[in-house]
């Protein structure tokens, strides 16, 4: 089975430059979670899809990041203007549910966004 | 706001002796708590996972434990070796398929 694929695994732009990061989760998960980690802290929480529907966008950063996911397959995470700040490994995460209770949560391997 | 606070962030042990990594957590409604492991330039894997209505779980080498009074929980890996070297990342969420909160990981290093 493919698991979550992430695609850039790097991505290193200017300031003020736009980057689109895609998640492909795996076939059939209706759950796709994006997180970020800046270095040395926690892995923080951004927002999750279920479906094509946003069902929890509280982690966004601000309104320099847009996600989508349509077609409920996979997901685009874009960030325009990026600033410093956006830099750390963004990973995305889809799972199942059944009956009601959150299955294992499978996560990509991360995009490193370096941004200078 | 929720948060998990995790100890210790580095943690250098023997092999075969014992290691054992603590978290707590804020949010009381929390009732889902996994451990993800992540090996350098690899992705976090689920190693183990308890749920509010038990308070150990084992799984070979590994145990977590689950306080849920004190809102702490804890992963206990027995008999280390050196491919137990790795960030692992406790969490917590209120189940169903709400959000994990995070710890801020622990970089555990096993010397042979």
């Amino acid at each position: 089975e493919a698991g979550v694929t992430q695609f850039p695994s790097h991505s290193v732009i200017e300031k003020g430059q736009t980057v689109t990061l895609r998640c492909d989760p795996i076939s059939g998960h209706d759950n796709l979670y994006w997180y970020r980690r800046v270095m040395g802290k926690e892995i923080k929480f951004l927002l999750h899809f279920v479906k094509e529907s946003k069902q929890d966008e509280s982690g966004m950063p601000n309104n320099r990041f847009l996600a989508e996911r349509t077609g409920g397959t996979y997901s685009t995470l874009k960030v325009q203007p990026a600033e410093l700040e956006d830099s750390g490994v963004y990973f995305c995460a889809s799972s199942q549910t059944v009956w009601g209770l959150n299955e294992k949560l499978f996560f990509g391997s991360g995009t490193q966004l370096s941004v200078l | 706001g929720e948060n998990v606070e995790q100890h210790p962030s580095t943690l250098s042990v023997q092999e075969g002796d014992s290691a054992v990594i603590k978290c707590t957590y804020s949010d009381s409604a929390s009732n889902y708590f996994p451990w993800y492991k992540q090996e350098l330039g690899k992705r976090p894997q689920l190693i183990i996972d308890i749920r509010s209505n038990v308070g150990e779980k084992k799984d070979q080498r590994i145990a977590v434990t689950l306080n849920k009074t004190a809102k702490h929980f804890s992963l206990h890996i027995t008999e280390t070796q050196p491919e137990d070297s790795a960030v692992y990342f406790c969490a917590a969420s209120r189940g169903n398929t709400d959000k994990l909160i995070f710890g801020t990981g622990t970089r555990l290093q096993v010397f042979p």
